[in-house]
This record gives C-alpha cells, sequence and structure tokens, in this order.
C-alpha cells in the first residue's frame, strides 16, 4: 500500500535559521507532489506545488525539491521566524480528483 | 480571494444521533471531498464527489456516511448514526479538476465534531 514517512514528528530551530523537512513516500509514483501547512484547529492550507519533471520550486521564503528517484521531497523554510511554527504536510499526487493522502507531518516549532 | 465555508465551527451531539455538517465550495470547482481528522492523528480521506456522484471512497466512508450536493452551492457530509469514535475534525475541500489541472485542493476550516 502507498505509505508516506515524514523524517519526523517535531523539529526545533532557531529564529533565522533554516528548516528543511523530508517526505518520503513508497509504493507511489506520483506525478506532482504537494506541500500544505496546517495550523492547530485549521484546515490544511496549500504551499507549493511540484511536479515530476521538475527538480526544484520557489516561492519567497520556500524552497521544495523532488527527487523521483529516492522517492524524496524536502521542503526548506529559509530565514525562518517564529510566525512559520505549524505542521507541515506532504501529500504525493497523480491525477486531479483523488484523494489526498497526507503523511502525519512535521511539527516545526522556531524559537525566537 | 475565494474561499470553502464550512458550518458549523462546532457541532456536539449524542450517540446514535444524525448530524448533517454543511459546507460551500469555491464557486467554480467541479471537484468536492471530505476529510477528517481525529484529534492528534493524520488528515484522513474519506469521499470525492464529482459531477453529482461519489468518484472515490475509503474504508472509513461506511454505510453510516453519505453525500449530497442539494443545491449549486451546498455540499453536504450525513452521519446517520454517530458513534463515540466519530469524533473528530471534519474538513471539506474543492478543487477545480479542470483537464490539465493539478488538483490543488482547498481546504475549509473545519466542523469540529464531539459525539457524547
Amino acid at each position: 500500500s502507498q505509505k508516506i514517512e515524514q523524517n519526523s514528528e517535531a523539529l526545533n530551530i532557531q529564529e533565522g535559521k533554516t528548516a528543511t523537512l523530508t517526505c518520503n513516500y513508497t509504493n507511489y509514483s506520483p506525478a506532482y507532489l504537494q506541500w500544505y501547512r496546517q495550523d492547530p484547529g485549521r484546515g490544511p492550507v496549500f504551499l507549493l506545488l511540484i511536479r515530476e519533471n521538475e527538480k526544484e520550486k520557489r516561492k519567497e521564503r520556500l524552497k521544495v525539491t523532488f527527487d523521483t528517484t529516492l522517492k524524496q521531497s524536502l521542503f526548506h523554510i529559509t530565514a525562518s521566524q517564529p510566525a512559520d511554527s505549524a505542521t507541515y504536510l506532504c501529500a504525493p499526487h497523480n491525477q486531479a480528483g483523488t484523494a489526498l493522502i497526507f503523511g502525519k507531518g512535521t511539527t516545526l516549532s522556531v524559537s525566537s | 480571494e475565494p474561499e470553502v465555508t464550512q458550518t458549523p465551527s462546532h457541532q456536539v451531539t449524542q450517540m446514535g444521533q444524525e448530524v448533517i455538517l454543511r459546507c460551500v465550495p469555491i464557486s467554480n470547482h467541479l471537484y468536492f471531498y471530505w476529510y477528517r481528522q481525529i484529534l492528534g492523528q493524520k488528515v484522513e480521506f474519506l469521499v470525492s464527489f464529482y459531477n453529482n456522484e461519489i468518484s472515490e471512497k475509503s474504508e472509513i466512508f461506511d454505510d453510516q456516511f453519505s453525500v449530497e450536493r442539494p443545491d449549486g452551492s451546498n455540499f453536504t457530509l450525513k452521519i446517520r448514526s454517530t458513534k463515540l469514535e466519530d469524533s473528530a475534525m471534519y474538513f471539506c475541500a474543492s478543487s477545480d479538476g479542470y483537464r490539465g489541472s493539478t488538483d490543488t485542493q482547498y481546504f475549509g476550516p473545519g466542523t469540529r465534531l464531539t459525539v457524547l
């Protein structure tokens, strides 16, 4: 069955540092991979999408890489801020209109 | 910016009662979804809906669950006879689903269902 692993459940870093979150998947050949942010008691919010033929995608302080050989995506937040503290979810995906299968997520805490 | 809305934000019910959770998806979207998240656990897919019928459902979505699009704007999830283990946050989502779309799904703020 399809499996998604996010490398750690919790990541604590200091403000200004770069946070790197890992998403590994098995039994999948996703056409693209999405990253979402979830704050406590709120719904997931879409951040970035990267396609299988893209190595890297950037949006402001966010960067995502996608290695289909390693079956892995890395999500980076540079110059992290306390407001970046949240749970980050990855969702490899194949086809429009189908279920998003999320990993458990990594909870990032940025301290000032 | 268009957003998915859900009502109520919190619903408390007695075990065995029926509940209806309501969602208004983004207006030009074609696919609609329900997900749930039990406290402390991951977001889990329940069902997707397209062209007035269920297009996909998970093992969680058993006979006690049903979905409906009663009009052009609302999308509802009904739980016929609630159980204690149905207590969770329920999220509605929608996506445009157009040909070639990457199907980014936009989530609502959720309804917290508490079954006593």
